[in-house]
């Protein structure tokens, strides 16, 4: 079983366009987070939750709203879409209260590419 | 605020050439270190880590040690292989309370390509 999971894992789609991505985690963990690579591998934090509370929200465009419905899911949407959000958007899990905490496990990537 | 710095790439070795990978930190109070490593076409994955000053971290073959007057956490491997072609991320944890717990701050990426 894939420990952390998103889907899809290809997505392509037109400028203006409204996308959703989903995340789900079977380890437990109560903390998700959303981070986006660049075409330059550079990686970035953008959201973080915490037993579906948001903690991290870093300066994000208002477009892109994380949902979480439970601690094992965490769906990220994305409002009228630009050429710009093109990028690889990873989930990752962890669990904050444990003697590993800060260790997060990561998806295998959405790639998105916007046309 | 926090921020992490790798060298340079792409670096590219022969097989069983030593590496090193550079990667120095800036951080308010004692955060985490780790490296992650991404292989093509999948997510990171943990390679090692150290929670405090002098801890060696070491995963299959690759070596880092927290060095605080230094402010680094050089990542070395004495033979690498092919399979180990990757990008290899530096990155620090806050370990403060408060929004910015469990944040992760990455370096931005060593590419490592290694030929036969």
């Amino acid at each position: 079983d894939t420990a952390v999971s998103q889907t899809p894992k290809y997505l392509v789609t037109q400028m203006g366009n409204d996308k959703s991505i989903k995340c789900e985690q079977n380890l437990g963990h109560d903390t998700m987070y959303w981070y986006k690579q660049d075409s330059k591998k550079f990686l970035k934090i953008m959201f973080s939750y915490n037993n579906k509370e948001l903690i991290i929200n870093e300066t994000v465009p208002n477009r892109f709203s994380p949902k979480s419905p439970d601690k094992a899911h965490l769906n990220l949407h994305i409002n009228s879409l630009e050429l710009g959000d093109s990028a690889v958007y990873f989930c990752a899990s962890s669990r904050r209260t444990s003697g590993d905490k800060n260790i997060q496990y990561f998806g295998a990537g959405t790639r998105l590419s916007v046309l | 605020g926090n921020s992490v710095t790798q060298m340079e790439g792409p670096v590219t070795l022969s097989e069983e050439a030593f590496l090193t990978i550079n990667c120095t930190y800036t951080a308010t109070g004692y955060p985490s270190l780790f490296w992650y490593v991404q292989y093509p076409g999948e997510g990171l994955q943990l390679l090692l880590k150290a929670t405090k000053a002098d801890d060696k971290g070491s995963n299959k073959g690759f070596e880092a040690t927290y060095r605080k007057e230094t402010t680094s956490f050089h990542l070395e491997k004495g033979s690498v292989q092919v399979s180990d072609s990757a990008v290899y991320f530096c990155a620090l944890s806050d370990r403060g309370g408060g929004t910015s717990y469990g944040k992760l701050t990455f370096g931005q990426g060593t590419i490592l390509t290694v030929h036969p």
